[in-house]
């Protein structure tokens, strides 16, 4: 299994453009995550996916920030516009659904990471 | 905010036990507790996960209170390839898990 795959691995931008994050999770998983890490506020989650419905978006900073999953096979984390405070490195993780209930996820399998870095 | 605590930093030497606790006292019954670790420039990585009885893996084993409110990773003899920050979460029901805090630093020294 290829793991979670995230791209780009790297993307320097500058400040007001649109950058487009995506992941691949493993196949057959039923969450996907996606989380923000800065040296400031550490991993925080912004939003994550049972089933590809969006369960919990509390952690999304604002508006400018949107996450789609269209399928059980790709998600996408937009910001529009973007500013340099949202330089960080974006995190997928997937998992799969531990007890069969629906509501428990086990083990998160992460991705290697966005660096995004807006100028 | 998390639903865990843990303490900022850990030290050891190089081939004795580390135990690294973590503190859940708002923990529901379904919840499971989970384990990951962050080397440097690497995503978290799965270490160990339980309910409510003691588990052992290859990489270390987990100790859960008798009240669930606080567990301890134990990892038998450290390397210096176990240096790094080890993170305790929650998952279980929607809307309530699946957070990081700070996680624990651990520094081994040679």
């Amino acid at each position: 299994d290829a793991g979670v795959i995230q791209s780009p691995r790297h993307e320097v931008t500058e400040m007001g453009q649109e950058v487009t994050l995506r992941c691949k999770p493993i196949s057959g998983h039923d969450y996907l995550f996606w989380y923000r890490q800065t040296m400031m506020r550490g991993l925080e989650l912004l939003i994550y996916f049972n089933n590809n419905v969006p369960i919990d978006d509390s952690g999304m900073p604002e508006d400018r920030f949107s996450a789609k999953m269209p399928n059980a096979s790709f998600s996408t984390l937009k910001i529009q516009p973007s500013e340099p405070r949202d330089s960080a490195v974006y995190f997928c993780a997937s998992s799969f659904d531990l007890n069969g209930t629906g509501n428990t996820a086990g083990e998160l399998f992460f991705g290697e990471g966005s660096r995004l870095t807006v100028l | 905010d998390a639903k865990t605590t843990q303490p900022n930093s850990m030290e050891s030497n190089e081939e004795e036990p580390v135990h690294l606790p973590c503190n859940h006292s708002t923990i529901s019954g379904t919840d499971y507790i989970h384990w990951y670790r962050q080397l440097p420039s690497q995503g978290p990585e799965y270490v160990i996960h339980g309910l409510t009885s003691n588990v052992n893996n290859r990489m270390a084993s987990l100790a859960i209170a008798e009240d669930r409110k606080s567990s301890t990773l134990i990892l038998h003899r450290a390397t210096l390839r176990d240096a790094a920050v080890y993170y305790c979460i929650l998952t279980g029901d929607y809307g309530q898990n699946f957070v990081f805090g700070p996680g624990t630093r651990l520094s081994v020294l040679p």
